[in-house]
């Protein structure tokens, strides 16, 4: 089945550092949807990439859609300690309605 | 308006037990997913519902599992002669349709002693 890959697993960053997280496939990836999980909280939808060298912004998050549309990135700009958490990607694949997700990159901002 | 409601919210159940967990959705959603989550793990995909439609069940661990959703809204999912290895967080979420954003809902603790 479908595998989808993310790096890194953790990072640690002091606040006002940058971020970012790749996720990486060797299918094509269709339909990239990007969560974000609190510690002790639920997975919470950020944003949904479909086209080809897609980019989307949200505030200090910037979401990228590779070319060849086997990977995506999330990059956090200045990290706030409110940036805390796991961010996931998940992708559906061609014609698929099941979200197979990353395994997470787990964010620690130092303030 | 009301989110995706699970309960119960914690279960704490002996090893041979048969569970049942219940999923409420965001009204009007055709789509439902159950995910189980282990302690600082990925989501793993057990299974999707999608209107009236078979459901996909293809990512049960087990025959242990199962799970229905009656009347196209409300799920149960159901773990028979559970295994210690069962603990984790399941979490159900909802979606207008398929390949559409996910809400989760808050997830129920599972711990088999």
């Amino acid at each position: 089945g479908q595998q989808v890959m993310q790096i890194p697993q953790y990072q640690h960053v002091q606040e006002g550092e940058d971020f970012t997280t790749y996720c990486n496939s060797s299918t094509t990836l269709s339909n990239i949807q990007w969560y974000k999980q609190r510690p002790g909280g639920h997975p919470v939808f950020l944003i949904q990439l479909v086209k080809s060298g897609e980019v989307k912004k949200q505030k200090r998050l910037t979401f990228q859609f590779g070319e060849a549309k086997k990977n995506s990135s999330l990059h956090i700009t200045a990290t706030q300690t409110t940036d805390v958490g796991t961010y996931f990607c998940a992708d559906s694949g061609a014609g698929s309605y099941q979200l197979t997700f990353g395994k997470g990159t787990k964010l620690s901002v130092i303030p | 308006g009301a989110g995706v409601s699970q309960s119960p919210s914690n279960k704490v159940t002996e090893k041979g037990k048969d569970v049942e967990l219940r999923c409420d959705p965001i009204s009007g959603h055709t789509a439902l997913y159950w995910y189980r989550q282990s302690l600082g793990q990925g989501l793993e995909f057990l299974i999707y519902f999608q209107g009236n439609s078979a459901p996909d069940k293809s990512g049960l661990p087990s025959d242990r599992f199962s799970a229905e959703r009656t009347g196209g809204s409300v799920s149960t999912l159901t773990i028979q002669r559970t295994q210690q290895e069962d603990s984790a967080v399941y979490l159900c979420a909802s979606s207008k349709q398929g390949r559409q954003p996910q809400h989760f809902g808050d997830g129920t603790r599972l711990s088999i002693l």
